[in-house]
């Protein structure tokens, strides 16, 4: 089936700790994102990317990083420098610049 | 940057009501998007709809884009209509999707 795979689902991580949400997608689509959602608020941009090997941050993308060395991968780090990493992380894809965003199931990380 | 204001926040139903969600925002835009959260996180896409009237059995939405809104319409609503309901726009100038803060909506039987 086409789709986007987000993994796992739940994460736990230490203070301290550096972890990487996976997201795949087998849609043949250039652009990629991850979203950060907390309780009870919407969907904020962290990072996106249009093509391979290029990324921009989107409006909070302090503590994060990302890479995109494949068009069907696009993996963010939660580093230890996220003051507050606890919260739903949602990645996306899409084609062009205007078309339709087509979501994962999302990672729910927690800090312990 | 763009502003994306959804109304109401919150709506409570009793099952078989109509409602209309609203979405308003600041600039012009290239596309909009409705989605539908469910109790499990997963985001639904309910319509790609730049402009005009799209319709998908029991839900339709109308976005104006000269004015600068959208509407989505539930018709007979179920209680698996119960959710968050978000408004997400692309702007003209970059491939950045943004969020609304949604509407939550509860359907009683």
């Amino acid at each position: 089936d086409g789709g986007i795979t987000q993994s796992p689902k739940y994460l736990f991580r230490k203070e301290g700790q550096n972890v990487t949400l996976s997201c795949e997608q087998n849609l043949n689509h250039d652009a990629m994102y991850w979203y950060r959602q907390d309780p009870g608020q919407g969907l904020r941009l962290i990072y996106y990317s249009q093509i391979v090997n290029d990324f921009q941050k989107g409006d909070i993308a302090e503590g994060y990083s990302v890479s995109r060395e494949k068009k069907e991968s696009f993996p963010l780090t939660v580093t230890s420098a996220q003051k507050n990493p606890t919260a739903f992380y949602l990645c996306a894809s899409s084609t062009t610049r205007d078309a339709e965003a087509f979501f994962g199931q999302g990672t729910r990380l927690t800090v312990v | 940057g763009i502003q994306v204001e959804q109304s109401p926040p919150d709506l409570i139903l009793q099952e078989g009501a109509n409602s209309t969600l609203r979405c308003n925002f600041s600039d012009s835009v290239n596309n909009l998007q409705w989605f539908h959260q469910n109790p499990w996180g997963q985001l639904i896409n309910l319509f790609y709809i730049p402009s005009g009237t799209k319709q998908n059995g029991r839900l339709s939405a109308t976005t104006v884009a000269t004015e600068r809104y959208s509407l989505l319409y539930i018709s007979s609503s179920q209680t698996t209509d119960s959710g968050v309901y978000f408004c997400a726009v692309c702007l003209d100038y970059g491939n950045k999707l943004v969020f609304g803060a949604g509407t939550i909506l509860r359907v009683k039987s």
